[in-house]
């Protein structure tokens, strides 16, 4: 299975300020040309919510705050400028396997310092 | 207005079974694959199982180990989970949400139902 690892495990950031999330898998999810890698936030007693795929296609309706990274292996989840609604858990989720094995990142517990 | 409603979740005792079912409306049903994603109390997101859109392939994870069944009704736009043989440790927020052959994210996801394991 691919297992995916993200970093930090929490963190804390002024408002108004730079997020960033990494997250590791421990094989390539890139294939012809795509990074087959979704972000998701999650807030409490909510179920997550699709954030980025494609490691950097922005869903629809999600502020420009936010924004993926990466290829191969590693990936970054930014938000530029955090905002007091930006507070959540964060994962990241590979579905890359053939056959579908699909893992999630452990998250990353965002907060305002 | 996309809908996903899991419904079905309760306290059950070890070794005990119960069905989940998730209600899709706002969507073609029958066009999206359909997964089942669990969250243990406190703890991260755990993919459960995946079923394509006919049905024909269905995928567990492993530490499932046969325990529960997947399958769907695309003539009543629904999704079920058929759990047994439970243990206290999937005691956890079943989810469902859909996916689409190719871009297999996950969206929407439904609000989630509870199922507790305990004696």
């Amino acid at each position: 299975d691919i297992v995916m690892t993200q970093s930090p495990d929490s963190l804390a950031v002024s408002l108004g300020e730079r997020a960033t999330i990494n997250c590791k898998s421990s094989q390539s999810v890139l294939y012809s040309s795509k990074n087959y890698l979704a972000w998701y936030q999650q807030k409490p007693g909510q179920p997550p919510k699709l954030l980025i795929y494609w490691a950097s296609t922005r869903e629809s309706g999600v502020p420009d705050r936010f924004s993926g990274s990466g290829s191969g292996t590693d990936f970054t989840l930014t938000i530029s400028s955090l905002q007091a609604e930006d507070v959540a858990v964060y994962y990241c989720q590979q579905y890359y396997s053939t056959p579908p094995m699909y893992t999630f990142g452990q998250g990353t517990k965002l907060e305002i310092k | 207005e996309v809908q996903l409603v899991e419904s079905g979740g309760g306290l059950v005792k070890p070794g005990g079974s119960l069905r989940l079912s998730c209600a899709a409306s706002g969507f073609t049903f029958s066009d999206y694959n359909m997964n089942w994603v669990r969250q243990a109390p406190g703890k991260g997101l755990e993919w459960v199982s995946s079923i394509s859109s006919s049905g024909t392939y269905i995928y567990y994870a492993d530490s499932l180990k046969g325990r529960f069944t997947i399958s769907r009704d695309n003539a009543k736009n629904s999704l079920y989970l058929q759990m047994n043989s439970l243990r206290v440790e999937d005691t956890a927020v079943y989810y469902c949400a859909s996916s689409w052959t190719g871009n297999n994210w996950f969206d929407p996801w439904g609000q989630g139902t509870l199922v507790t394991v305990s004696s």
